[in-house]
């Protein structure tokens, strides 16, 4: 069974430009959440969507949006990027509703 | 705020010897708790959980204790190898809120010498 994927990899962009991030939740998992990892720090949640809806958010800017396709495949958009945005931008999956969650790799993003 | 604290940045154990990673919370409403490991440029692998309804989880060399008066639960890795060297992270969830995201702490570093 196929886990989490993530795309890209890496990704580098300046400031004031914006990212796509993408990500494939496992087969049959409706939920998909993400979470900035940044230097030094812990996981910080992002967003949470299941059955295409925006279920909660954390503690960010609305620079920072993303959708969940009819796939269950998400993006995550961050818009007029900052330095401060450099991190490791992390996607999982579980069922609805439960736990655990799985991780994918992954993708480092890093503004020049 | 935070509401997952590991306190210990980093651990160095020897191979074969126990391992104990700790972790404490103090939102009252966490009531499923989580363990990661996380190896470099890998995203974190679900390694172990416990419900606050339990005292005890054991799968394998990793054990889980959660003392709910104290707020604190640990993770036991005996023996440890030195394949359990990477980054551990302790998480929560309110299972009866609404909020489906988990509440990572900051992670211990794990080193098993050989």
């Amino acid at each position: 069974e196929a886990g989490v994927t993530q795309s890209p990899t890496h990704l580098i962009k300046t400031r004031g430009q914006q990212a796509t991030l993408r990500c494939s939740p496992i087969s049959g998992h409706t939920s998909v959440y993400w979470y900035q990892q940044a230097l030094g720090l812990g996981l910080q949640f992002l967003l949470w969507y299941d059955e295409g809806e925006e279920r909660n958010r954390g503690n960010f800017p609305p620079r920072f949006s993303g959708r969940q396709f009819p796939n269950y495949s998400s993006e995550l958009n961050v818009n007029a990027l900052e330095l401060e945005d450099s991190a490791l931008y992390l996607c999982a999956s579980s069922l609805v509703g439960s736990q655990p969650q799985h991780f994918g790799d992954g993708t480092r993003l890093s503004i020049l | 705020d935070q509401q997952v604290k590991q306190n210990s940045p980093s651990l160095s154990v020897q191979e074969g010897r126990i391992s104990i990673l700790n972790c404490d919370y103090t939102n009252s409403m966490f009531d499923y708790f989580l363990w990661y490991k996380k190896y470099p440029a890998e995203g974190p692998t679900f390694l172990i959980s416990i419900s606050s309804i339990k005292d005890k989880n054991e799968d394998g060399r990793f054990t889980v204790f959660l003392n709910k008066s104290a707020k604190h639960l640990s993770l036991h890795i005996v023996p440890s190898q030195p394949g359990d060297s990477a980054v551990y992270f302790c998480a929560a969830w309110n299972y009866g809120g609404s909020q489906g995201n988990l509440i990572f702490g900051k992670g211990t570093k794990l080193s098993v010498k050989p």
